[in-house]
């Protein structure tokens, strides 16, 4: 079954702990993206990554950082996690260009 | 400074009613304009539109572009309580001296729609 997984759903952790999310796609995609979604702000994208080791800032992306190495996997790095980075986490990937990008089911992440 | 603006944030209609959502933009080499529909979970796809004037078309929902204008509206005949989600637009924008791949978000429209 084509999808993208995301794990964990769901986090609470303290500020400062560093912490990963991952992400992977079993559909062979070049293109994947991370963006968090806060009440009234719709999505903002934060990185995302034409392919392979190629990586790019996008609205959001202060306090994150991710990693390319493998095509199918696009973690996302909270090295000091801030009560700011609590939010809804989706991951995305898609052939390129990003048209139907398929969505992971999200993280749910507090930072207390 | 949003770069897509979307427009109402918030609507109430009844079951049959028609709606239109609407969707304007302002980016720096637009490439296309997505629509997603967004339940109580991840967004799905709905339409990708790039050229001005062509309408997309899929059972109740239809979208158009207007390039010269900068906006996109996407119309929902016949509406019906399974239609109330959060309605997403997304500008994609890059070319020549900018990055692919980059995509700007307005905040959404939530559509509800009583029986």
């Amino acid at each position: 079954e084509a999808q993208v997984t995301q794990n964990p759903r769901y986090l609470i952790t303290v500020t400062g702990k560093k912490l990963t999310v991952t992400c992977s796609q079993n559909m062979n995609h070049e293109y994947m993206s991370w963006y968090r979604q806060d009440p009234g702000l719709g999505l903002r994208q934060i990185y995302y990554s034409m392919n392979v080791e190629v990586t790019d800032k996008g609205d959001v992306p202060e306090g994150y950082k991710v990693s390319r190495k493998e095509k199918r996997n696009f973690p996302l790095i909270l090295e000091s996690p801030s009560p700011n980075q609590t939010s809804l986490y989706f991951c995305a990937s898609s052939k390129y260009p990003p048209e139907t990008q398929y969505f992971g089911p999200g993280t749910r992440l507090l930072v207390l | 400074e949003d770069k897509v603006v979307q427009s109402p944030l918030s609507l109430v209609v009844h079951e049959g009613d028609t709606v239109t959502l609407n969707c304007s933009y302002e980016v720096t080499n637009f490439r296309s304009l997505l629509w997603y529909k967004q339940e109580k979970k991840a967004p799905t796809f709905l339409f990708m539109l790039t050229s001005s004037g062509i309408e997309k078309k899929s059972g109740r929902l239809s979208s158009i572009l207007d390039k010269k204008e900068l906006f996109s509206i996407l119309n929902i005949t016949a509406t019906q309580t399974g239609d109330s989600a959060i309605y997403l637009c997304a500008v994609e924008a890059g070319g020549r001296g900018s990055t692919l791949g980059r995509l700007y978000f307005g905040r959404g429209t939530q559509l509800t729609v009583w029986p």
